[in-house]
């Protein structure tokens, strides 16, 4: 069965600073997705890693794929406020017919 | 094109009652998800469903939960005989294309807040 851990759960940040989220799934993926939540609305797609060695850049964020050690990371660079948010991996797996997500990354960014 | 549409956004319900929730997938989209999430916790799939048919359920509590995407309107997730247990955000995303097609992407609605008093 297909498990997704992201880490940290929880993640306070100046502005300004940089930080990593990482995403570690079970079993073989070779796509993984990145999704932000705002209290109380619906998720926004950011980001679909679709092959080994992927990255991709929107502003702040970048996310990579390595699925040769299952691992997906999104880097923030030089955080603002209105980063703040919950940010979710998923991966679907292969063969798989549903997205298997995390439990989310909680990131408060401080002025 | 309006995006994925659920009705309603907050949902009240008394233990014992039944609940109905709807999901309008976007314009020529043939798939459909369910999703729970639950406060502080990631999303939990439920149930997978193209027109007409449930193609993979393994998430969908045993009793009391169907679900339904019939040729015709909406995909309406039911809940019969709630319990306090049941209350959560109930998500619906929609896609064009079935699970792992390379241009794939999921597209979510707002959700619906079932509380069960």
């Amino acid at each position: 069965e297909l498990k997704v851990e992201q880490n940290p759960l929880f993640l306070s940040m100046q502005e300004g600073k940089n930080y990593t989220i990482y995403c570690n799934y079970s079993t073989t993926s070779d796509r993984l997705y990145w999704y932000r939540q705002d209290p109380g609305k619906s998720l926004e797609s950011l980001f679909v890693l679709l092959s080994n060695g992927a990255v991709k850049q929107e502003g702040r964020l970048m996310a990579s794929l390595d699925t040769k050690a299952r691992l997906s990371t999104l880097h923030i660079t030089a955080a603002v406020h209105d980063l703040s948010a919950t940010y979710f991996c998923a991966s679907l797996g292969l063969y798989g017919n549903k997205l298997v997500f995390g439990a989310g990354t909680i990131l408060r960014v401080k002025s | 094109n309006a995006g994925v549409m659920q009705n309603p956004r907050h949902l009240v319900r008394r233990r014992g009652q039944e609940a109905r929730l709807r999901c309008s997938p976007m314009k020529g989209h043939s798939h459909v998800y369910w999703y729970r999430q639950l406060p502080e916790e990631g999303l939990k799939f439920m149930v997978y469903l193209q027109k007409e048919n449930i193609i993979d359920e393994s998430g969908m509590p045993k009793e009391r939960f169907s679900a339904e995407f019939p040729k015709e309107g909406p995909s309406i997730l039911r809940i019969q005989q709630v319990v306090r247990g049941d209350s959560a955000a109930y998500f619906c995303a929609s896609s064009a294309t079935p699970p792992g097609f390379s241009n794939e992407k999921l597209f979510f609605g707002s959700g619906t807040q079932l509380s069960v008093l």
